[in-house]
């Protein structure tokens, strides 16, 4: 099983500023990573696809990087409505989440 | 649009079971895989199992296996997570999610809204 580690665990950013949020993969998975956004009492939602395919209705701020082991979310100027927590998943079966991480108001 | 309705929360006793559904809507319910994750307070969101909604292929999570079965019913474009033997450490909330991949990579979109499952005596 592929285990994911996420870096850092809580990010504290005042609206405007860019978030780097990582994931990194105990072997490769190659472009096979995913990333989502999780709102307190909500489901997570899809962002990201295929390391870099923002998902329909996702604004351009969020985008996605890397391959192999290390993969990168970023938001490029947060709005209100994205302090949340993270997740990347790698999509090999049987796939795996990492712990998130929290995006919280500085 | 596309959308997974599930069922509402349960509360149940350790040793017995629970069966959560799952109603797919606005799209052919046997074009794309279901599966089914877990989240436990403190816990990573951890993946269960699944099934092909085309040939009703299943695949299960060592953790899980023996206690979980996913079923579905094409004629309500329903699946179900049946989980028994149920102990406090299976308190949860339990998604269903779609997969529209279309390969062997697995991604989810959409996801339930959720299944609170406590286990308490």
């Amino acid at each position: 099983e592929i285990v994911l580690t996420q870096s850092p665990a809580t990010l504290s950013l005042s609206p405007g500023e860019r978030a780097t949020l990582s994931c990194r993969a105990s072997q490769s998975v190659s472009s096979h990573l995913a990333w989502y956004q999780q709102k307190p009492g909500q489901a997570p939602r899809l962002l990201i696809y295929d390391t870099s395919n923002r998902a329909t209705g996702i604004p351009a701020r969020f985008s996605g990087s890397g391959s192999g082991t290390d993969f990168t979310l970023t938001i490029s100027s947060l709005e209100p409505e994205d302090f949340a927590v993270y997740y990347c998943q790698q999509c090999d079966r049987p796939v795996t989440f990492g712990p998130g991480t929290k995006v919280d108001i500085k | 649009q596309v959308q997974l309705v599930q069922s509402g929360a349960e509360v149940k006793k350790p040793g017995a079971s629970v069966k959560v559904s799952c109603k797919a809507s606005g799209y052919s319910f046997t074009h794309y895989g279901i599966h089914w994750v877990r989240q436990a307070p403190g816990q990573r969101l951890e993946w269960m199992g699944s099934i092909n909604t085309g040939n009703g292929y299943t695949a299960y999570s060592q953790k899980f296996q023996g206690r979980v079965i996913v079923t579905m019913d094409t004629s309500a474009s329903t699946a179900y997570m049946e989980l028994s033997s149920l102990r406090s450490e299976d308190t949860a909330v339990y998604y269903c999610l779609r997969d529209p991949s279309g390969s062997p990579f697995d991604w989810f979109d959409p996801w339930g809204q959720g299944t609170l499952v406590t286990v308490s005596s």
